[in-house]
């Protein structure tokens, strides 16, 4: 069974680009989630998706946005690139409902963008 | 306010000694965690979690326990092996329907041969 797919692995943007990134999550996961991964501030949640509906969003300035679609794969916009937004993008599907007992997240290897 | 807390960003370990790795939290609501691993260049992948009904779950050399009253966990990993050398990441989730977990800063292991 083929693990999650994140698209591209590598980016490199200039400050007040935008970026566009993919996910295909696993063969029959209906949720994704997507985390932001910079040093010393760990994994912080962006958003979660399920059956094409945001369930849970995070923190982050509106130009942070996704979208799901019907076949689950997931994408995320990030508009007007700020130098701050160089991070490991990680997308993550599960089965069902993230946060419920007996669910876990498969993680993507990620998209590490780079902002300049 | 980070809610889940590894204040070990680090921490070296002899090959077959026992590694312990901590993790605090602060919301009380948390009644589901997970411990993740991650390899450099790769995603974390998931390792053992521990619902708040119990306080110990263990899977093979990992062992997971949980003390509800100090709001602490710990994974265990004995004996400790060279491919155990990674960054730990702890995580929590409120099961009742928050649709998301909670993430620590990571603790970098490195088991010394």
């Amino acid at each position: 069974k083929a693990g999650v797919t994140q698209t591209p692995r590598y980016l490199i943007k200039t400050r007040g680009q935008q970026v566009t990134l993919s996910c295909s999550p696993i063969s029959g996961h209906r949720s994704v989630s997507w985390y932001q991964q910079t040093p010393g501030q760990g994994l912080q949640f962006l958003f979660e998706y399920f059956s094409e509906t945001q369930r849970n969003k995070g923190n982050f300035p509106g130009r942070f946005s996704g979208r799901q679609f019907s076949n689950s794969r997931s994408e995320m916009n990030v508009s007007t690139l700020e130098l701050g937004d160089s991070a490991l993008y990680l997308c993550a599907s599960s089965r069902q409902l993230p946060g419920t007992a007996n669910e876990k997240l498969f993680f993507g290897s990620g998209t590490q963008l780079s902002v300049l | 306010d980070q809610q889940v807390k590894q204040n070990s960003p680090s921490l070296s370990v002899q090959e077959g000694r026992i590694s312990i790795l901590n993790c605090d939290y602060t919301n009380s609501m948390f009644d589901y965690f997970l411990w993740y691993k991650k390899y450099p260049a790769e995603g974390p992948t998931f390792l053992i979690s521990i619902s708040s009904i119990k306080d110990k779950n263990e899977d093979g050399r990992f062992t997971v326990f949980l003390n509800k009253s100090a709001k602490h966990l710990s994974l265990h990993i004995v004996p400790s092996q060279p491919g155990d050398s990674a960054v730990y990441f702890c995580a929590a989730s409120v099961s009742s329907g928050t649709y998301k977990y909670i993430f620590g800063t990571g603790t970098r292991l490195k088991v010394l041969a």
